[in-house]
């Protein structure tokens, strides 16, 4: 019930496509779903995140789209860039602070 | 501003050998959180501190692993006697209490036991 499930575990597009990464979780507990960007060689940084409270959260070219009543939720990276090319994590939380990752995504955007 | 400074970044040893990875917070963050990471099995929580203060250890694999916290500006996490399967990246990561899920990440230490 911990788990949070994240596919595809590699994706390549075509820059200026759209990327999609797609997450699902079981404990209607967590309140915080945060997605993290990590480059080769470096620690995993937070991109955006959004609460159960809203269904879409848009920064720049990166939203999240939420569904509560089928406990997912996805990432999308609209213009893929070369530079967007990196392993993107899911995550979620309950108040106590304790994040539960995904698996991880890598995203390799081709010119 | 210093972000979460980890050390050593790279750890080659042999098997049976003590281990320690230390990591200093952001200052002023009140929570501090251990991940590891692999191919395998992505970034796992192995242990977090509130206020210095191990709050849950569940993901510590065992008895050979240990994480201290004795001041709010330092933690290290050992591993005696390390093992091959050992090996993965480990990481540090704080936060301030209450803003959930904003972690900030070390660049990690990685550890190869051979």
């Amino acid at each position: 019930q911990q788990q949070v499930k994240q596919s595809p575990q590699s994706l390549i597009v075509q820059k200026g496509g759209i990327s999609i990464i797609n997450c699902a979780y079981e404990n209607t507990a967590f309140d915080y779903f945060p997605w993290y960007q990590q480059f080769p060689g470096k620690g995993p940084a937070l991109l955006i995140a959004i609460r159960p409270d809203v269904s879409e959260k848009k920064e720049g070219r990166f939203t999240i789209s939420f569904n509560k009543s089928a406990k997912q939720f996805s990432l999308h990276i609209m213009d893929s860039q070369p530079g967007d090319s990196a392993t993107y994590f899911c995550a979620a939380s309950m108040t106590n602070d304790k994040l539960i990752f995904g698996t991880g995504t890598r995203l390799q955007v081709f010119p | 501003d210093a972000g979460v400074i980890q050390s050593p970044r790279h750890e080659v040893t042999e098997m049976g050998q003590e281990v320690t990875l230390r990591c200093k917070p952001i200052s002023g963050h009140n929570s501090l959180f251990w991940y590891r990471q692999t191919m395998m099995r992505g970034l796992e929580l192995l242990i977090y501190f509130n206020n210095n203060v191990p709050i849950d250890d569940s993901g510590m694999p065992e008895d050979r692993f240990s994480a201290k916290m004795p001041n709010a500006s330092f933690s290290t996490l050992k591993i005696q006697p390390s093992e091959p399967r050992d090996s993965a990246v480990y990481f540090c990561a704080s936060s301030l209490s209450g803003r959930t899920g904003e972690l900030f990440f070390g660049e990690g230490s990685r550890l190869t036991v051979l």
